[in-house]
């Protein structure tokens, strides 16, 4: 049973353009999410998070929005660039229990 | 990232034979985690350490074992390889709590 689901494997933007990856979640539980990048042969990096407290979250051009009632969030670039293009992976996690469910990933690819 | 070293970084071995693959850490954070990313699975996990000698089962744990003797050290162990368990594997530390995972660079696993 996936309890994390990005069920886009792919999506293409023009650079400039907004991209916008989505994640949905089943587990109620869940309290705190995460939105990590990565490139071939490299692990991933951590992006950026949210905590169920809040419904968005900004950090330059990424900003993460959730809906609780939805359990579902999403991740916008805005401008996206094409240093952008990577797998992104979102993951749940609850307090107290340290360990995070990651999504299958969305592959990003950003055209020039 | 965080001071993680994965080795070996690539192996290719046999059926049936033990594999023993290592995480290095050097910020002394208290949790670690071993992942294996597989196509259409993301990142699953097999185990993690809340603790030197204080290890638990992740969701992908069978075939799979842990030893953490000291801080900065986390071993992976498959006892008898299978093909199964060709994949990508990836370990992360964090200091705790609702705190994003550093990664390592992966270590690229072949069983034939």
């Amino acid at each position: 049973d996936q309890q994390v689901k990005q069920n886009s494997p792919s999506l293409s933007v023009q650079e400039g353009r907004i991209s916008i990856l989505n994640c949905d979640y089943t587990n109620s539980m869940f309290d705190y999410f995460l939105w990590y990048k990565k490139y071939p042969a490299e692990g991933p990096t951590f992006l950026i998070s949210i905590s169920s407290i809040k419904d968005k979250n900004e950090d330059g051009r990424f900003t993460v929005f959730l809906n609780k009632s939805a359990k579902h969030l999403s991740l916008h670039i805005v401008p996206s660039q094409p240093g952008d293009s990577a797998v992104y992976f979102c993951a749940a996690g609850h307090s107290g229990t340290y360990k995070y469910i990651f999504g299958t990933g969305t592959r990003l690819k950003v055209l020039a | 990232d965080a001071g993680i070293t994965q080795s070996p970084r690539h192996k290719v071995t046999e059926t049936g034979t033990p594999v023993t693959l290592r995480c290095h850490q050097t910020e002394n954070h208290r949790y670690m985690y071993w992942y294996r990313q597989d196509p259409g699975h993301g990142l699953r996990l097999i185990h993690y350490s809340y603790g030197v000698k204080d290890t638990d089962k992740g969701e992908v744990s069978d075939g799979y074992s842990v030893s953490r003797s000291k801080t900065e050290d986390f071993l992976l162990t498959l006892e008898s390889a299978t093909s199964s368990q060709t994949s990508v594997y990836f370990c992360a530390t964090n200091v705790g709590g609702n705190q994003p995972q550093h990664f390592g660079d992966g270590t690229r696993l072949s069983i034939l």
